[in-house]
């Protein structure tokens, strides 16, 4: 079945460090890729999204793109700030796969940057 | 404009008692989603209503779980009886068009603990 592998964390970075943090996913149809944020005590907000191969996504300096030849969707930013500090969250939706109606998430990385 | 909510923030409970989720999506969103993170793992999904009816619940764990959504609008996730394995958070999430394009809002979850 479909799913989502993203890095393992902590990740702990310096103020105004560049960011990276890997997804990679399997899926048997054409799906669309996401990154969720949590900050703490909050919900999950869409951060980002791209819907076919070689979309790049973008929000608040963050960027992802779509890369279907290594089935990719790796999370960068250039210039990280204290209050990037969350988890985040890969995740897919896989309309040919009949799971268009759901989410698959995964297991998050948290990111603590310190000034 | 209130965002998805979900109530209680927090509960403890013992072995064998029953609880009971609430969502309150956020008011027109006829799409509602169940979804579940145990243990710091994936974020996995438990159930998706359209308006009343159950879409898919193809994810819910086993019959301890049961989820309503009685005229369209707030949704109930019961766990009865709860057992350990049952702890986790629980996100709520809705929104307006499906999925897979359609943004889904979260709530902040609510964190299950079962002693």
């Amino acid at each position: 079945g479909d799913s989502v592998t993203q890095m393992e964390g902590p990740v702990t970075l310096s103020e105004e460090a560049f960011l990276t943090i890997n997804c990679t996913y399997t899926a048997t149809g054409y799906p669309s890729l996401f990154w969720y944020v949590q900050y703490p005590g909050e919900g999950l907000q869409l951060l980002l999204k791209a819907t076919k191969a070689d979309d790049k996504g973008s929000n608040k300096g963050f960027e992802a793109t779509y890369r279907k030849e290594t089935t990719s969707f790796h999370l960068e930013k250039g210039s990280v700030q204290v209050s990037d500090s969350a988890v985040y969250f890969c995740a897919l939706s896989d309309q040919l796969a009949g799971g268009y109606n759901k989410l698959i998430f995964g297991a998050g990385t948290r990111l603590a940057v310190h000034p | 404009e209130a965002g998805v909510t979900q109530f209680p923030s927090h509960s403890v409970i013992e072995k064998g008692q029953t609880v009971t989720l609430r969502c309150d999506p956020i008011s027109g969103h006829d799409n509602l989603y169940w979804y579940r993170r145990v243990m710091g793992k994936e974020i996995k999904f438990l159930l998706h209503f359209v308006k009343e009816s159950k879409q898919d619940e193809s994810g819910m764990p086993n019959n301890r779980f049961l989820a309503e959504r009685t005229g369209g609008t707030y949704s109930t996730l019961k766990v009865q009886p709860a057992e350990l394995e049952d702890s986790g958070v629980y996100f709520c999430a809705s929104s307006l068009w499906g999925p897979p394009s359609a943004e889904a809002f979260f709530g902040q979850g609510t964190r299950l603990t079962v002693v």
